[in-house]
């Protein structure tokens, strides 16, 4: 079947610190991986995608994922969070006719 | 532009109203989307349009009817909603539909009393 794991609900990092959030997939065939990103209230924002290629994608915002077939990963990180990346973050897959799974998502807090 | 509109922000409506979300893009994108997304929850697709046609229905309660009267707009009638329906209802689009990259709108916030 196919799935997305997002294992942590809540992350808190300190403003400047490292951030990775993980992001685990159950599929078939080589996937198709987002990280979408939504601030309260408000919709999603693409930040990242990876198709095919080089394994590590880099996205807007200072983010990147390394895309790691082996472990059924697809982790997000950034090397130095800030205040404004409070948010929601949410792992997809694309599974078949225009439907994307979306991982439960992992609320990022930030430290002062 | 790479934008996706959504109109009204904030909607309010008894359970006995008739009311409409509306969604607008002007990327040339054939794919458009509507998503309902509960309160800490990951959105779950409700409708999928392809070129004007309706291609998807996740099982969607008849209280809800989608319309997509061009390639630029989407629709979407609610009648008769139930409390449970109070959710974030976001659109989105994409160029063909398939494994395109999905563009959302900021959402409307719906509350049925």
């Amino acid at each position: 079947a196919q799935s997305v794991t997002q294992p942590d609900i809540h992350i808190t990092v300190s403003e400047g610190a490292s951030l990775e959030l993980r992001c685990n997939y159950s599929y078939g065939a080589t996937p198709y991986l987002f990280w979408y990103v939504q601030s309260p209230g408000q919709g999603l924002q693409l930040l990242l995608k990876y198709f095919s290629g080089d394994t590590l994608v880099q996205g807007i915002k200072g983010f990147e994922a390394e895309f790691k077939r082996s472990q059924s990963s697809f982790n997000l990180r950034k090397p130095s969070v800030h205040w404004s990346d409070a948010a929601e973050y949410f792992c997809a897959l694309y599974s078949s006719a225009s439907k994307i799974i979306f991982g439960s998502g992992t609320r990022l807090s930030i430290r002062p | 532009d790479t934008e996706v509109t959504q109109t009204p922000k904030h909607l309010v409506m008894g359970m006995t109203n008739k009311k409409s979300l509306k969604c607008e893009q002007h990327m040339g994108h054939r794919a458009m989307y509507w998503y309902k997304q509960k309160a800490k929850k990951p959105p779950e697709l409700m409708f999928v349009y392809s070129y004007e046609k309706l291609s998807i229905n996740e099982s969607v309660p008849s209280r809800f009817s989608p319309e997509c009267p061009n390639s630029s707009l989407l629709n979407l009638h609610l009648h008769a909603l139930q409390p449970e329906d109070s959710a974030l209802y976001l659109c989105a689009s994409s160029l063909t539909g398939g494994a395109d990259t999905q563009y959302f709108g900021p959402g409307t916030r719906l509350t049925v009393l």
